[in-house]
């Protein structure tokens, strides 16, 4: 089964508005991983939590980590054109899930 | 500071040929992993290295793929044969491997491979 989940599967949102996505895991983990895809391009890492972290910002993005939940979220303020990407977690690096796709309407 | 470079980019093939990819990780960089990115879907890791050693292949289809690192550098996955169901890109990633846990991964452009 996957190890980390996003949800939701797609998000559309105005250029301008904040968007948040979720992942959910199953087993514990040491850490937890953002990673953004756009159309045609590898993946880059956004931002990285550790399982002692609750919170992590890294310019607009926002990254909370509840280890009770097995859950974590990712916060992009202020959205723009170029954040328009399929956003997947990693735990572990071990198995990705099927991502979340934002896209960002003019 | 390069990144990691794949070849070719993009590969079309008849089922039952066989096909190659290649992968030159970020110099100095210890943990190369290849990954299958099936349309759709996340990355799915099919091999991890450390060095020339092989860390994790559980989902390696190993009947048909192979993979190999022998100087602990550069990589090559091969596919031998190719059915339907492997038209994908394959990405190669890399990292220092100084810290398994909290390495970031630095990804390659990846190779899109469509088998007719």
């Amino acid at each position: 089964s996957q190890q980390g989940e996003e949800d939701p599967q797609a998000l559309s949102i105005q250029e301008g508005e904040n968007a948040t996505m979720n992942c959910s895991y199953k087993t514990s983990i040491n850490n937890l991983q953002w990673y953004r895809q756009n159309s045609g391009r590898g993946l880059v890492h956004l931002i990285l939590i550790r399982s002692n972290e609750r919170e992590k910002h890294s310019g607009r993005l926002r990254v909370t980590l509840d280890t009770s939940k097995k859950s974590s979220s990712l916060l992009i303020t202020a959205s723009r054109a170029a954040d328009t990407a399929s956003y997947f977690c990693d735990r572990d690096k071990i198995i990705f899930g099927k991502g979340t796709r934002l896209h960002i309407l003019p | 500071e390069a990144g990691v470079a794949q070849s070719p980019r993009y590969k079309i093939i008849e089922k039952r040929q066989s096909v190659a990819f290649w992968c030159n990780p970020i110099s100095g960089h210890a943990t190369l992993y290849w990954y299958q990115q099936i349309l759709g879907q996340g990355p799915k890791l099919l091999i991890q290295f450390q060095n020339n050693g092989v860390v994790d292949d559980s989902q390696l289809p190993k009947d048909r793929f192979s993979a190999e690192r022998l100087k602990g550098v550069d990589s090559t996955l091969k596919i031998q044969p190719a059915k339907l169901e492997d038209s994908a890109v394959y990405l190669c990633a890399s990292s220092s491997g100084v810290a398994e846990s909290t390495d970031t991964q630095y990804f390659g452009p990846g190779t899109r491979l469509t088998v007719l």
